[in-house]
């Protein structure tokens, strides 16, 4: 069964440096969505990308953040100048249309030091 | 603006008991409704959704929520829990406009199942 994947599982920054989480879509699908759940809380959404642009974005996803489809599997975010309360867990999703279900990539656990 | 609301941030229940997890949201147009669960350790999945077609909703792993317009609400249910059962469960709710699919996700109810 196909599936969403992220890379790396687990990063480690230092304070002010750049990170830049990776995530394989399914193969089919056309939405691509970043969340991310600090720990002990509810899942936030960052922003959803279709058609090589945002589509939606939260108040959350500031100037630091940025997203890029790179290539035609890759999907990822990157973080500019990481802060101690980006230490989160950041999950991706893909969905194959609008109207249907969202696909949920295993997660990146974040720790900014 | 939408948003849910799951009461209880924990909940207990014995083995081969009735789960009951409640959900209620708020949105100012037709919502999408969705239960996902996450066991420890790993990302979210689906259990059953509600995308306005039949109000009384089965998913995966035997549970089933129901759409309750008037009572604004989207409780999960299942007849008898399994062991396997324990983890932490999510409803979310998005909206049906076209272009607006962000998932705004309930702060999560941790189940507890004991044997």
């Amino acid at each position: 069964e196909p599936e969403v994947t992220q890379t790396p599982s687990h990063q480690v920054t230092q304070m002010g440096q750049e990170v830049i989480l990776r995530c394989v879509p399914i193969s089919n699908h056309l939405y691509f969505y970043w969340y991310r759940q600090i720990l002990g809380q509810k899942v936030e959404f960052l922003v959803s990308f279709y058609n090589n642009e945002i589509s939606e974005k939260s108040e959350i996803f500031d100037d630091q953040f940025s997203v890029e489809r790179p290539d035609g599997s890759n999907f990822t975010l990157k973080i500019r100048s990481t802060k101690l309360e980006d230490s989160a867990m950041y999950f991706c999703a893909s969905s194959p249309d609008s109207n249907n279900e969202q696909f949920f990539g295993p997660g990146t656990r974040l720790t900014v030091l | 603006a939408q948003s849910v609301t799951q009461l209880g941030s924990h909940v207990s229940v014995s083995e081969g008991a009735l789960v009951l997890l409640r959900c209620n949201y708020s949105s100012s147009v037709p919502p999408y409704l969705f239960w996902y669960v996450q066991y420890p350790n790993q990302g979210l999945q689906l259990l059953l959704k509600y995308t306005s077609a039949a109000t009384l909703v089965k998913g995966i792993n035997g549970f089933e929520a129901e759409f309750k317009k008037s009572e604004t609400s989207f409780h999960l249910t299942k007849p008898s829990a399994h062991m396997s059962d324990a983890a932490e469960y999510f409803c979310a709710v998005t909206t049906s406009d076209t272009g607006r699919r962000a998932l705004t996700f309930g702060s999560g109810t941790r189940l507890q199942v004991q044997p």
